[in-house]
C-alpha cells in the first residue's frame, strides 16, 4: 500500500538557520516524489519534483531534496531559511500514468527572527 | 497565463444539503484532478477526469461525483451532506496524457463547511 510520512508535525527554526524536513515513503512501483507548500488560505504550491536520474533535485525558492532509495526517504532542505518560507509543507508519491498524488500529513514550519 | 480557478470559495451547507463546486483548468490542460483537505485526514485523493471520462477514483462514498465538460471544467458533487464533509476541496489543472506524469497545477481551493 501506498502512504507517506512525515514525521515532524511542527518545525521552528530560527531565520537564517538551516532547514531538513523529513519525508519517508511505502510505494510498490518506482515512485514520483514531490514537495508542495501551503500558505495559510491558499492552494498547493509544487516546490520540486523527482522521476529519476540525479537523486539531488533543486527546485524554486532555494529548496532541494534528496531521494534515498535505501531509506525510502525524500527530505527537503534549504540552507538559509526566510521568514517568508513560514508555511506547511507536504510530501507526495505517485506513479508514472497515474495522477492520484498520495500525500504526507504535512509539516509546519514556524521561522522566528 | 490565469491559473486555475475553483468557484466558489467558501461555501456554508447544512447536513443533508447537497453541494456543487466548480473548476476551471489552466487553458489547454485537458485533466483536472480533486482532492479533499482536512485537519483528521490530510489531502485525500477524490476523482480524475481526462477529456469528460473519470480515469482514476479515490476511496469516497457514492455521495461524492464529479464530471468534466468538454471545455475541461469540471464540477464536483456531494449529496446528503454530512459534517465531515467540511473540507477544503481543492482542484489540480493537469495538461493531459496518460504516459506520463505531469505536473499538477493547484487551485486556492473551495472551504466547505457543513453546519
Amino acid at each position: 500500500a501506498q502512504s507517506v510520512t512525515q514525521p515532524d508535525i511542527h518545525i521552528t527554526v530560527s531565520e537564517g538557520a538551516s532547514l531538513e524536513l523529513r519525508c519517508n515513503y511505502s510505494y510498490g512501483a518506482t515512485p514520483y516524489l514531490f514537495w508542495y507548500v501551503q500558505s495559510p488560505g491558499q492552494g498547493l504550491q509544487l516546490l520540486l519534483k523527482y522521476f529519476s536520474g540525479d537523486t539531488l533535485v533543486q527546485g524554486i525558492k532555494g529548496f532541494e531534496a534528496e531521494f534515498k532509495r535505501s531509506q525510502s526517504s525524500f527530505n527537503l532542505r534549504k540552507p538559509s531559511v526566510h521568514w517568508s518560507d513560514a508555511a506547511e509543507y507536504f510530501c507526495a508519491v505517485g506513479a508514472r500514468g497515474a495522477n492520484n498524488l498520495f500525500f504526507g500529513t504535512g509539516t509546519r514550519l514556524t521561522v522566528i527572527p | 497565463k490565469a491559473g486555475v480557478t475553483q468557484t466558489p470559495r467558501y461555501l456554508i451547507k447544512t447536513r443533508g444539503q447537497q453541494v456543487t463546486l466548480s473548476c476551471s483548468p489552466i487553458s489547454g490542460h485537458r485533466s483536472v484532478s480533486w482532492y479533499q483537505q482536512t485537519p483528521g485526514q490530510g489531502l485525500q485523493f477524490l476523482f480524475e477526469y481526462f477529456s469528460e471520462t473519470q480515469r482514476n477514483k479515490g476511496n469516497f462514498p457514492g455521495r461524492f461525483s464529479g464530471r468534466q465538460f468538454s471545455n475541461s471544467r469540471s464540477e464536483m458533487n456531494v449529496s446528503t451532506l454530512e459534517l465531515g464533509d467540511s473540507a477544503l476541496y481543492l482542484c489540480a489543472s493537469i495538461k493531459g496524457g496518460q504516459n506520463s506524469y505531469n505536473e499538477q497545477f493547484f487551485g486556492p481551493g473551495t472551504r466547505l463547511t457543513v453546519l
